[in-house]
């Protein structure tokens, strides 16, 4: 079956504009979560969505990011007014079940931001 | 808070010899522990998860771990690597609050012929 999916796959942008990055989770699945992976480090979580909830937004860094899944299954993350420091691998994850510990959480292929 | 710790940055084998990756936790409440292997432009795959059952998981393309809580660790083995083993690999415990993972900084793995 289908995976979780992410667009654009690359994304440069300049300095000060606004980027909005999609992620399609596997159908069905309720929990969902956004990491940012900088170059050379692992995945720091973002936020996290219990289908169109956002019960945690502790990880974004900036009142500039933003994120919604208004109806329960597509998520889009956004950041305005770009800065450099907001070069990353953006990556997408779901899972089934509902703030499970043990749940595994299926990767997208991720979204790479360059900002110039 | 939960987090994991992966000694060594890179880690390169032989084709055919032991793989070892180690990765050492510390958590205030009983571990969820996770293993996930990054290929180049591609995103995470689970390897394998340890969800207080057995102690020594086993997980795809021969891959296991062993949970030691005298040890906090929950090093990554496989008794032969392949060339195409070569990727970087994630260590993660599984946050008390909503199941966020919290990842270490990964490990690169080389396997030369």
């Amino acid at each position: 079956g289908a995976g979780v999916s992410q667009s654009p796959r690359y994304k440069v942008a300049k300095r000060g504009q606004d980027v909005a990055l999609r992620c399609d989770p596997i159908s069905g699945h309720v929990s969902l979560f956004w990491y940012q992976q900088a170059l050379g480090q692992g995945p720091e979580f973002l936020t996290y969505f219990q289908n169109e909830a956002q019960l945690d937004k502790s990880g974004l860094p900036s009142d500039r990011f933003f994120a919604e899944r208004p109806e329960g299954s597509v998520s889009t993350l956004k950041i305005q007014r770009t800065q450099q420091e907001d070069s990353a691998v953006y990556l997408c994850a779901s899972s089934s079940r509902t703030g499970s510990r043990t749940d595994t959480q299926y990767f997208g292929p991720g979204t790479r931001l360059t900002v110039l | 808070a939960q987090s994991v710790t992966q000694l060594g940055s890179h880690v390169s084998v032989s084709e055919g010899a032991l793989v070892l990756l180690r990765c050492n936790y510390s958590s205030s409440v009983p571990p969820y522990l996770f293993w996930y292997v990054q290929y180049p432009n591609q995103g995470l795959q689970l390897l394998l998860k340890y969800t207080s059952a057995a102690t020594l998981v086993k997980g795809i393309n021969g891959f296991e771990a062993e949970f030691k809580k005298s040890e906090t660790s929950f090093h990554l083995t496989k008794p032969s690597a392949h060339m195409s083993d070569a990727a970087e690999y994630f260590c993660a415990v599984s946050d008390f609050s909503f199941s966020a993972l919290n990842f270490g900084k990964g490990t690169s793995l080389l396997v030369t012929p």
